[in-house]
């Protein structure tokens, strides 16, 4: 079955970067995009841009351009997202999603907890 | 790109019929029929519940449902059921995408 596992929590200081992957399995990797989505505490579902694992390019949410990137390592079915410049508002529950055939998210990872603190 | 507008919460009681908003514009929902919604229960990732404005995954219970008229798309989930209860978004793609502000559905 289609799964993305990411990595663990992670509690990062005003001005540092996190990065986040996301590794799936149970289906030919670069044959969907991964989107990556963001949720603050008590708040709704951000989207933060996909990448295309088949072309490798991809498009930010214009609120992130100059602070996001996101990467891939084909060898090893696993996404990234490198968030940089961070501040308290970047506090959140970091998603990767599957982009579906029909311009949805049909498999989501388990969510990474993302602490910004000084 | 602003969020797309859902009501804040909907409640009704098991068995009855609630149905949830979901207002853009016409460089959004009103230009595209790729407007998605997603289940999430506190805790948990999001869940596709419906896709292409009024396409069901399999697995979803056939008491979901969708629909859109111009600018405004709806879910609604018939004969309400205890597990429904939840956070529920909406989301559309006219180049990217843009989430709804969320709505917390109550069973009473």
């Amino acid at each position: 079955q289609v799964q993305l596992v990411q990595s663990g929590a992670e509690v990062k200081k005003p001005g540092a970067s996190v990065k986040v992957s996301c590794k799936a399995s149970g289906y030919t990797f670069t044959s969907y995009d991964v989107n990556w989505v963001r949720q603050a505490t008590g708040h709704g579902l951000e989207w933060m841009g996909w990448m295309n694992l088949n072309a490798n390019n991809t498009r930010y949410a214009q609120k992130f351009q100059d602070r996001v990137t996101m990467t891939s390592d084909t060898s090893i079915s696993t996404a990234y997202m490198e968030l940089s410049s961070l501040r308290s508002e970047d506090s959140a529950v970091y998603y990767c999603a599957r982009g579906g055939y029909n311009y949805d998210f049909d498999n989501w990872g388990q969510g990474t907890v993302v602490t910004v603190s000084s | 790109q602003s969020a797309l507008t859902q009501p804040r919460s909907v409640s009704g009681s098991p068995g009855q019929s609630v149905t949830i908003s979901c207002t853009g514009t016409s460089s959004d929902v009103g230009a595209y029929n790729y407007v998605s919604w997603y289940q999430q229960h506190p805790g948990k990732a999001p869940k596709v519940m419906i896709y292409d404005v009024s396409e069901r995954p399999s697995g979803v219970p056939d008491r979901f449902s969708g629909s859109k008229s111009g600018n405004t798309a709806s879910l609604t989930i018939s004969g309400l059921q205890a597990e429904d209860e939840g956070n529920y978004y909406c989301c559309s793609y006219a180049g990217s995408y843009v989430f709804g502000s969320g709505t917390e559905v109550t069973v009473l």
